[in-house]
């Protein structure tokens, strides 16, 4: 079957390291693959986008990988900081025939100060 | 400012009702979306608009409608055949839909629907 897995279980780390979360997806082969925040109650902002040629995509202190041997795309905040806390969900097109975004079920990021 | 606005932000519903949520945008984009989602879940597609008067379903349509009558408008109904209806409803707008997923989506802040 298709699905996309993140970790369900929270994230926490101290404030400075680096946090990396991972997005895997099983019987896609999606061109792009999205990233987003979501804080508690309100709804999901968009982060970064990669295309299924590119092995690395960089956005201030984040940073995005996208293995499409491995279907693994792993999602980086560098120096985190206590306002990183978030869930971070990622998200697919999961076939060309539906025009829109398949959502993980996201992982819960928690830096501690 | 631009952006898309979801009304109200919490509602209460009987059961047996029909209950209406309000989504609107003022991006000028041609496609819209609305997902749900439960506690610790990830967002579920119910519907979602390409261009005006146009709509498909997604996985799980049964015991909702939508109407696309205006660009900047998608309402969404919940139906009393919508078994568990409690949870948060998020809609969303992107520039066109697209088939490659390379579009970013702007949500709204959600309405979370109740059941009493």
């Amino acid at each position: 079957s298709q699905k996309i897995e993140q970790n369900s279980e929270a994230l926490n780390i101290q404030e400075g390291k680096t946090a990396t979360l991972t997005c895997n997806y099983t019987n896609y082969s999606p061109a792009y693959l999205q990233w987003y925040r979501q804080d508690p109650g309100r709804g999901p902002v968009f982060l970064l986008l990669i295309r299924e040629n590119e092995k690395e995509k960089r956005k201030e202190r984040l940073k995005v990988t996208f293995d499409t041997t491995l279907k693994q795309s792993l999602f980086h905040i560098t120096a985190s900081q206590p306002a990183d806390s978030a869930t971070y969900l990622c998200a697919l097109n999961r076939d060309t025939g539906r025009r829109a975004l398949t959502f993980g079920s996201g992982t819960r990021l928690q830096v501690q100060p | 400012d631009g952006g898309i606005t979801q009304s109200p932000k919490y509602l209460f519903r009987k059961e047996g009702q029909n209950v209406t949520l309000s989504c609107e945008q003022n991006l000028n984009h041609d496609a819209m979306y609305w997902y749900r989602q439960d506690p610790g879940q990830g967002l579920r597609l119910i519907y979602y608009s390409q261009i005006v008067n146009d709509f498909q379903k997604g996985d799980i349509a049964e015991g909702y409608s939508v109407s696309r009558e205006k660009k900047e408008s998608f309402p969404l109904t919940v139906t009393s055949a919508q078994k568990n209806p409690t949870a948060f409803y998020l809609c969303a707008s992107s520039i066109v839909a697209s088939s490659q997923g390379n579009t970013e989506a702007f949500f709204g802040q959600g309405t979370r629907l109740t059941v009493v």
